[in-house]
């Protein structure tokens, strides 16, 4: 089972920042929190990850609570290309291997 | 750099066929993983291979199977194909860092291809 909770789907303007929440309540000291997104019929893509501190790059923003039960992944100028299933995710060691395990993700539909 | 390559990108296959399936890796990454996605089971792991060895395996029947190559290339196999195989096949690469202890690091980024949608008819 998926360590995270998100919502099921969000919407945004085109031009606005989304920001969409994660709940990571069990996660434990040394795992990463990851995102990434899935385009339909497409691999999903990598956006950005973090542990404890704030992280930002290209894409996208990552601010990780002091407590580290939740984040929210910040798409600071939403375009309709940013249109996807946006997965919040943190492996699980199974078997001598971090395993991803992704739940249902939240569905972001950027409208014009 | 080049990202991670899979071939073919969609292919039909017949009940009780093979299929194989190939996957390059970001060049520098050791650590091939491959996944399974349907829409009612969602994301699911495979297996894992580093170093031509199979470091983790999901929990799926014995009709699949994978090798991965000393250039870290990998394929993967799956024999007597039902219609429950039709799914998108993901492979995905990392760098596979291990600490002195041997342990994985929850560190390492992997990064998925494109998939192969495989339909089984």
């Amino acid at each position: 089972d998926a360590k995270t909770t998100q919502p099921t789907s969000m919407d945004c303007a085109e031009g606005r920042a989304a920001n969409l929440p994660c709940n990571h309540s069990t996660i434990s000291g040394n795992e990463y929190v990851y995102w990434y997104r899935q385009i339909h019929s497409q691999g999903p893509q990598y956006i950005i990850h973090g542990l404890k501190n704030n992280e930002t790059n290209e894409m996208a923003s990552l601010i990780i609570t002091e407590d580290r039960k939740s984040s929210t992944l910040i798409l600071p100028h939403a375009t309709l290309r940013d249109t996807a299933v946006y997965y919040c995710i943190v492996r699980v060691l199974s078997g001598g291997s971090y395993i991803p395990t992704f739940g249902r993700g939240t569905s972001l539909i950027v409208h014009p | 750099k080049a990202g991670v390559t899979q071939t073919p990108r969609y292919l039909i296959k017949t009940r009780g066929q093979q299929v194989t399936l190939s996957c390059s890796p970001i060049s520098g990454h050791r650590s091939v993983s491959w996944y399974q996605q349907t829409p009612g089971q969602g994301l699911q792991f495979l297996f894992e291979y580093f170093s031509e060895t199979q470091r983790n395996k999901g929990n799926f029947p014995g009709r699949f199977s994978g090798r991965q190559f000393s250039n870290s290339r990998s394929e993967m196999n799956v024999s007597t194909l039902e219609l429950g195989d039709s799914a998108l096949y993901l492979c995905a690469s990392s760098l596979g860092r291990r600490d002195r202890g041997f342990r994985p690091l929850s560190g390492n980024t992997i990064y998925f291809g494109e998939g192969s949608w495989l339909t089984v008819v």
